[in-house]
């Protein structure tokens, strides 16, 4: 089984400062790791995907994390933070099939002009 | 826009009463996966289908239940409802070459909420 924790259910920066949303995960197997956003009424977009590839990520708007196997951590960062950044964040775990993916609780990023 | 729709977007229904959600995949998508989303809480999974096949269950009785179909539109069910299927319900389609796995992208809907009374 996998698990997913979302270290902060909410974090607040500053426009222009880094973004740092923490993850950690549980699986016995080697895992897939993915991270996607949430607008308000609306449905989950993928940010960025770990595929047993490079540990370190780029994904969409500027978005990248790092894959840690000693840490069991795959951490979302941004360097400077942008109003429209605003919204919430999921991790997620799969061991073999995306689509059965195990969600953390997510995190509420407010952005601060 | 990711191109999967779902309908409806807003429902009300009362305790004991079914549902059906539907969920249009992305064109060329033949695995839809099903979750739950509580307010507050990431998203639970449900089921998946692949070829009009259910490939997986979550944690989650059997008055939940689903189709898929020859288009790859599906439908997800739940009979006698509670109070605590309160949720916004999400699809999500993605391209497999077999049910043992795939690390395709998964294609979210804009979710359907459902509001138990």
């Amino acid at each position: 089984a996998q698990s997913v924790t979302q270290l902060g259910s909410h974090v607040s920066v500053s426009e222009g400062a880094l973004v740092l949303l923490r993850c950690n995960y549980s699986s016995s197997v080697p895992p897939y790791l993915f991270w996607y956003v949430q607008y308000p009424n609306q449905g989950l977009q993928l940010l960025l995907k770990y595929t047993s590839a490079a540990t370190l990520v780029k994904g969409i708007n500027g978005f990248e994390a790092e894959f840690k196997k000693s840490e069991t951590s795959f951490h979302l960062t941004k360097p400077s933070a942008h109003m429209s950044d605003a919204a919430e964040y999921f991790c997620a775990v799969s061991v073999s099939n995306a689509g059965k993916s195990t969600f953390g609780d997510g995190t509420t990023l407010t952005v601060k002009p | 826009e990711t191109g999967v729709t779902q309908s409806p977007t807003h429902l009300i229904k009362t305790r004991g009463q079914q549902v059906t959600l539907r969920c249009s995949s992305q064109s060329g998508h033949n695995t839809v996966s099903w979750y739950q989303q509580a307010l507050g809480q990431g998203p639970q999974f449900i089921f998946q289908y692949y070829r009009e096949e259910e490939n997986g269950r979550g944690n989650f009785p059997p008055r939940f239940s689903g189709l898929q179909f020859p288009n790859y539109s599906s439908e997800l069910n739940v009979n006698a409802l509670e109070l605590d299927d309160s949720a916004l319900y999400l699809c999500a389609s993605s391209f497999s070459s077999g049910t043992s796995g795939s690390r395709e992208t998964q294609y979210f809907g804009p979710g359907t909420r459902l509001l138990v009374l």
